[in-house]
């Protein structure tokens, strides 16, 4: 079955930028019918969307995060990526990618990796 | 933003028992209404879509109901799998938003 799996560094110094990729194994990422996204969740907090992509290059961003957030597909290595720019102590968060179907509405998150810590320090 | 409230914060219920959760939202949402559990370490698992669309292998003690701004996730005969958090999150305008989660515990 689909599987995501997100990777990158668990520690970012703040003002750099976050890069974090996730690898879908077991499916296509260009199957049309899906999106791909992230969300996340502070310590001992609640979840937040950050953004969602889909193969043809259509992104949806959360505003709050818009001016810093750039989101990628990479089709020929079944892998989409987030870059969040100059990070702050307030972006140390639990990262998760995440798929979401696209019939009925777009929206709801069907598939997640594990997560991946991050932690924003100098 | 939508804001999506949740109540309890905090739910203490014994095995067999049967819970409901309330989430509001301050607007009109329709019915594009998720709801996700989460156990501590792990990632969310999608329940419910569409406020009362049962995912694939979700067991049928699930529901789901409500429309406009008032849902509830009912848990018909709690079993011992079922003591995590649960969040519902409204995806019918952007920015998609959660609840801020009811913890569900062992009485």
């Amino acid at each position: 079955q689909v599987q995501l799996q997100e990777s990158g560094p668990g520690l970012v110094k703040p003002s750099e930028t976050l890069s974090l990729t996730c690898s879908v194994s077991g499916g296509s990422i260009t199957f049309a019918s899906f999106y791909w996204g992230w969300v996340r969740q502070a310590p001992a907090k609640g979840l937040e969307w950050i953004g969602s992509i889909h193969y043809t290059g259509y992104t949806y961003h959360n505003p709050s995060l818009k001016s810093r957030l750039t989101m990628s597909v990479d089709a020929s290595k079944e892998q989409f990526s987030l870059r969040l720019r100059s990070v702050t102590a307030a972006d140390t968060a639990i990262y998760y990618c995440v798929r979401l179907p696209n019939w009925g509405a777009l929206g709801r998150f069907d598939l997640w990796g594990q997560g991946t810590p991050v932690t924003v320090s100098s | 933003d939508i804001q999506m409230t949740q109540s309890p914060s905090t739910l203490s219920a014994s095995i067999g028992d049967r819970v409901i959760i309330t989430c509001r939202a301050d607007e009109s949402i329709t019915s594009w209404l998720a709801w996700y559990q989460q156990k501590p370490g792990k990632a969310p698992r999608l329940l419910i879509y569409e406020t009362s669309t049962l995912e694939s292998g979700v067991p049928s003690r699930f529901s789901g109901s409500g429309s406009g701004a008032e849902f509830t996730l009912a848990i018909s005969s709690l079993q011992p799998d079922d003591f995590a958090t649960y969040y519902c999150q409204q995806y019918y305008t952007y920015p998609f938003t959660f609840g801020q989660g009811t913890k569900l515990e062992i009485k």
